[in-house]
């Protein structure tokens, strides 16, 4: 099983700050990777899959890139709904996926 | 894309069985991969397992391996999530999902389903 660890557990960034969340697989996943973003009450939200392509609708300050084994997200300009917890999932394998644990972005 | 309708929340006790389940609109149900998510309270995101309707046959976490079930009835574009033995600890939202192939991101979402495992 493919291990996802997810960096840091917690950051807090001011509001029109960029954010850098990481995200590392413990073998390589190729580009087969995805970003969500979940906020309290709700499902989870596609935000960019193949590593680095935006999925309909989200805004261009998310952005992501990394193949292999190491992938990052980045935020450019923290906006007052980009508060909530990203998760990061590999689908490399044939329905053998997991998930990060999560990384919670908080108003500094 | 498709949309997906879970059924509603369940209130179990320990070392009973839950079945819950998840029905597919709008979309082409049997080659998507319909997947399970299991959310404890303020805790992460866990894949449980998932299943192509087309093919039949669910593949599982290790960690789910003879806790769950995944079945699909293709009359009806329902896919079932049964989990067995409950204990407190499974206690969770169980959200399905949807992928457009066994190798692609998820797409769509049901709205999840809260199972409370109680004595």
């Amino acid at each position: 099983e493919i291990v996802m660890t997810q960096s840091p557990a917690t950051l807090s960034v001011s509001p029109g700050e960029r954010a850098t969340l990481s995200c590392r697989a413990s073998q390589s996943v190729n580009s087969n990777l995805a970003w969500y973003q979940q906020k309290p009450g709700q499902a989870p939200r596609l935000l960019i899959y193949g590593a680095s392509t935006r999925a309909a609708g989200v805004p261009a300050r998310f952005s992501g890139s990394g193949s292999g084994t190491e992938f990052t997200l980045t935020i450019s300009s923290l906006q007052s709904e980009d508060f909530a917890v990203y998760y990061c999932q590999q689908y490399n394998n044939w329905l053998a996926w997991t998930f990060g644990q999560g990384t919670k972005v908080e108003i500094k | 894309q498709v949309q997906l309708l879970q059924s509603g929340s369940e209130v179990k006790k320990p070392g009973s069985s839950v079945r819950v389940s998840c029905k597919a609109s709008g979309g082409s149900f049997n080659s998507y991969a319909i997947t399970w998510v299991r959310q404890a309270s303020g805790q992460g995101l866990e894949w449980m397992g998932g299943i192509i309707p087309n093919f039949g046959t669910a593949n599982y976490a290790q960690k789910f391996q003879g806790k769950v079930t995944i079945t699909a009835d293709k009359s009806t574009n329902i896919v079932y999530m049964e989990l067995s033995s409950l204990r407190s600890d499974d206690t969770a939202i169980y959200y399905c999902a949807s992928a457009e192939t066994s190798v692609s991101w998820i797409a769509s979402w049901g709205q999840g389903t809260l199972v409370t495992v109680s004595s």
